[in-house]
């Protein structure tokens, strides 16, 4: 079974500060990793994708992966009350796409 | 560009009934996906199409049925609805086959079967 897991919160930071969210996932041969952000009643949208160990930056966000340790995090800094939602974590091997159940996150003004 | 648009936004289907979920994209991606979603949960994948013609199983295909006659459109039928099929459904589309593959969400249809 590849699962996908990661803590559902909720998570709770005040603005300004910096969120960290963890997924860890079972299946080793997975290429690619993303965490979107979904706001409630929405979508999801997309925010950040990362293929290779190593730390990837966009903006407020980073991703950080670790193969070996099958671990994908998402560094969110000057955290905002509009960053409050749930972000899913999801890992994909030849269009296999698995998320997790996602961590709700709240930024307290 | 509307990008990927699903009907109906809501729907309550009586145990036993039948319908088909709407999905059609207009970037012409070639890959496509319909994603169930139970409350609190994640997305998990019911079936997918690399293209025309072509469509596969994914995590949770039973109870359900696709086909692809044209690259924009996607419908997804569920025969003999059951309680177990109360959830919000969404449509991806995706152009690239291989691992750089960031998917494209629809709005969703929540579907209720009473």
């Amino acid at each position: 079974q590849k699962e996908v897991e990661q803590n559902s919160g909720p998570l709770s930071v005040p603005e300004g500060a910096i969120a960290s969210l963890n997924c860890t996932y079972s299946d080793r041969v997975s290429q690619s990793f993303f965490w979107y952000r979904q706001y409630s009643g929405k979508s999801p949208e997309l925010i950040m994708s990362i293929y290779s160990n190593g730390d990837k930056e966009d903006g407020r966000f980073t991703a950080q992966l670790n193969k070996a340790s099958q671990y994908v995090s998402l560094l969110i800094r000057d955290s905002q009350p509009s960053d409050s939602a749930t972000y899913l974590c999801a890992v994909n091997n030849n269009n296999d796409m698995r998320f997790g159940a996602g961590t709700r996150l709240t930024v307290k003004p | 560009n509307a990008g990927v648009t699903q009907t109906p936004k809501f729907r309550i289907l009586k145990i036993g009934q039948s319908m088909t979920l709407q999905c059609t994209q207009d970037m012409n991606h070639n890959y496509m996906y319909w994603y169930r979603q139970d409350p609190g949960m994640g997305l998990k994948l019911i079936y997918y199409s690399v293209g025309a013609g072509i469509t596969d199983k994914g995590e949770v295909p039973n109870g359900y049925n696709v086909s692809r006659s044209t690259t924009e459109d996607f419908p997804l039928r569920l025969e003999l609805a059951a309680p177990s099929q109360t959830s919000v459904y969404f449509c991806a589309s995706s152009y690239s086959p291989g691992q750089s593959v960031e998917q494209y969400f629809g709005p969703g249809t929540r579907l209720t079967v009473t």
